[in-house]
């Protein structure tokens, strides 16, 4: 296993525009996050899943906003009619669920989409 | 909710030692994650303390007090490498075990 995977790497798009990003987390872990980054900042929560069931999803992540992972595996981070404020970095990290209290399950991030809006 | 501080910006000189705070408020604390991310880059793990104490990993060492809801980073013999931010982040069972960062703290090394 190469780690987490995130495409594309970058993206440019023009404002109004929907735009998609996919993460392939490691295989054996059923959690998955997407966080959203800007420029002197940490990540910033969005959403997470546990298996396919989306359990939370910040306020923060208006409705034009949408994320899946219909099989449990890689997931989509869809923004439809985007705007210059959605420029950022998107970070997808997975981990696996902490079976235990004691037990350390750090999260793996991915490189990143890095999103423009013109 | 959950809140997390810690300072924005910290210098410091090759060699040398450096303590970063971090602070934070939770309810239902199950741990606490310290990052390293270079610029560009993701983040990457560093330590993990969820008891009281000290945990050290070679140069690194992370510092927990719940009842303070304190920790800090040490970095110890400082390189030129280390230069990156440092990211605190909390996991919180509340809500199905959900971790959430802190904004960072740039540590600029120095000759």
């Amino acid at each position: 296993d190469t780690g987490v995977s995130q495409n594309p790497r970058h993206k440019i798009t023009k404002r109004g525009q929907n735009v998609t990003f996919r993460c392939d987390p490691i295989s054996e872990h059923n959690r998955l996050y997407w966080y959203r980054q800007t420029l002197g900042q940490g990540p910033e929560f969005l959403t997470y899943f546990q298996n396919e069931a989306q359990l939370e999803k910040s306020r923060l992540l208006s409705d034009r906003f949408s994320a899946e992972r219909p099989k449990g595996s890689f997931s989509t981070l869809e923004i439809q009619r985007t705007e210059q404020g959605d420029s950022a970095m998107y970070l997808c990290a997975s981990s696996s669920y902490p079976q235990g209290r004691m037990r350390n399950t750090e999260a793996f991030f991915g490189q990143g989409t890095r999103l423009t809006v013109v | 909710g959950q809140n997390i501080d810690q300072p924005t910006e910290m210098t410091a000189t090759e060699g040398a030692i450096v303590q970063i705070n971090c602070t934070y408020q939770t309810s239902g604390f199950n741990g606490l994650f310290w990052y390293q991310q270079h610029a560009g880059e993701a983040p990457t793990f560093l330590s993990y303390n969820v008891l009281d104490g000290l945990e050290e990993k070679g140069r690194f060492s992370s510092f927990l007090s719940r009842s303070k809801g304190y920790s800090y980073l040490l970095l110890k013999e400082l390189q030129m490498k280390d230069s990156a931010s440092y990211l605190c982040a909390v996991r919180s069972n509340t809500g199905g075990f959900k971790t959430i960062f802190g904004a960072g703290t740039r540590l600029f090394v120095k000759a």
